[in-house]
């Protein structure tokens, strides 16, 4: 089965900076990726697809590429309601195998 | 609207089984496939299981296969997990979870349900 990690695993950034966050399969997925969103208590929820669509209603300071094994996801001015934790997932075939998770707080 | 509602959930002992239900409305259910993701305290997502929109296609992880059984009744817009053989790292908040027809992704998602197994 295809392994998806995620660095780092944690970071700590002020308001305003920008933040990039990896995932990387172990084999190529295309560009079958998507990233969640999901803050403490809550439900996860669907930021991009193919890995560098916007889901409807996503503010645009998120930005995701990437294709085959290596992703990225951007938040390119940091805000307060961003603090969650991120979550990459490949959905081009089964396991639907998501990453281990970054948490994202404010410095 | 769409809206997916778990229930179910509760405190089990170990070896026991429970049976998930996952409720939609707002949208034609038989035309979806769907899938369970759970999430263990304090732990990242784990997707479970999937199913076909016709129940053609069924997919299970590792960690469940011949534990866990995936079903949905179209007529009655429901998806459901049938948990036997439960464990104490089954212990997760499960999420229903919707696929969206064209782009496969995992659109909308559940409260969440949560299995405690427990002695």
């Amino acid at each position: 089965d295809i392994q998806m990690t995620q660095s780092p695993s944690s970071l700590s950034a002020s308001v305003g900076d920008r933040v990039t966050i990896t995932c990387r399969a172990s084999q190529g997925i295309s560009n079958y990726l998507a990233w969640y969103q999901q803050k403490p208590g809550k439900v996860p929820k669907l930021l991009i697809y193919a890995a560098s669509t916007l889901q409807s209603g996503v503010p645009s300071r998120f930005s995701g590429s990437g294709s085959g094994t290596d992703f990225t996801l951007t938040i390119s001015s940091l805000q307060p309601e961003d603090v969650a934790t991120y979550y990459c997932q490949k959905y081009n075939s089964a396991p639907f195998t998501f990453g281990p998770g970054t948490k994202v707080d404010i410095k | 609207e769409v809206q997916l509602v778990e229930s179910g959930g509760g405190l089990v002992q170990p070896g026991g089984s429970l049976r998930l239900s996952c409720a939609a409305s707002g949208f034609t259910f038989s035309s979806y496939s769907m899938n369970w993701v759970r999430q263990a305290p304090g732990k990242g997502l784990e997707w479970v299981s999937y199913i076909s929109s016709s129940s053609s296609t069924i997919y299970y992880a590792d960690s469940v296969k011949g534990r866990f059984t995936i079903s949905r009744d179209n007529a009655k817009n429901s998806l459901y997990l049938q948990m036997n053989s439960l464990r104490a790292e089954d212990t997760a908040v499960y999420y229903c979870a919707r696929v969206s027809i064209a782009a496969r992704k995992f659109d909308y998602w559940g409260q969440g349900t949560l299995v405690t197994v427990s002695s």
